[in-house]
């Protein structure tokens, strides 16, 4: 079974200050099979990143992936009030199926 | 632009059935393969069901194989989720989502905004 573990589970930062959002594979995870995702409250998730590093379609360029094995991170350079959300990663490697991450809860300091 | 939108959900007692909807527009709905992935109230995301473009194959998470079946009709654009023998864990928003890559699964580009189904006597 593919288990992401992401930490921390909540983060509590100011607008204007840098986050980094970790998220750990219980195995090797391919560098294209890794998505971020943002949801806010009432709304669908929206895909951030995809393929570990590259930015969906209208996303800022505050917002950047890397990582490769097991260790992903989702960087935020400097936030803005519409960025405080719940973040998920995502893998798709493992034998045809999905698992997502429990989540970190980004809220304003 | 691309929508998708799901329809059929409400509250149904353990044991029965449920047959949610999902219309697609704004895009060649036959060229994608497409999932459904569901949220309990309060909960992270979770998985349901994909389908290839060409509805060539399936495959679906652990909690559900056996009881669900997803498939499409591309002459209507509209994906489907039969859900059957329903428990109450299976109380969730379903959200179907679209998967941009041919070779699923992969990621989702696209969500509907989701319909809650509440298993419930």
């Amino acid at each position: 079974e593919c288990v992401l573990t992401q930490s921390p589970g909540t983060l509590s930062l100011s607008p204007g200050e840098g986050a980094t959002l970790s998220c750990r594979a219980s195995q090797s995870v391919s560098t294209t099979s890794l998505a971020w995702y943002q949801q806010k409250p009432g709304q669908a998730p929206r895909l951030i990143i995809y393929a570990a590093s590259s930015r969906a379609t209208g996303i800022p360029d505050r917002f950047s992936g890397s990582g490769s094995g097991t260790d992903f991170t989702l960087t935020i350079s400097s936030l803005e009030p519409e960025d405080f959300a719940v973040y998920y990663c995502q893998q798709h490697g493992c034998s045809h199926s999905i698992t997502f991450g429990q989540g970190t809860r980004l809220e304003i300091k | 632009q691309v929508q998708l939108v799901e329809s059929g959900g409400g509250v149904v007692q353990p044991g029965r059935s449920l047959r949610l909807s999902c219309a697609a527009s704004g895009f060649t709905f036959s060229n994608y393969p497409m999932h459904w992935v569901r949220q309990a109230p309060g909960m992270g995301l979770e998985w349901v069901a994909v389908i290839a473009f060409d509805g060539s194959l399936t495959y679906y998470g652990d909690s559900v194989r056996g009881r669900f079946t997803i498939s499409r009709d591309d002459s209507k654009n509209t994906l489907y989720l039969q859900m059957n023998s329903l428990r109450p864990e299976d109380t969730a928003v379903y959200y179907c989502a679209r998967d941009p890559v041919i070779a699923p699964p992969d990621y989702f580009d696209y969500w509907g905004q989701g319909t809650l189904v509440t298993v419930s006597s």
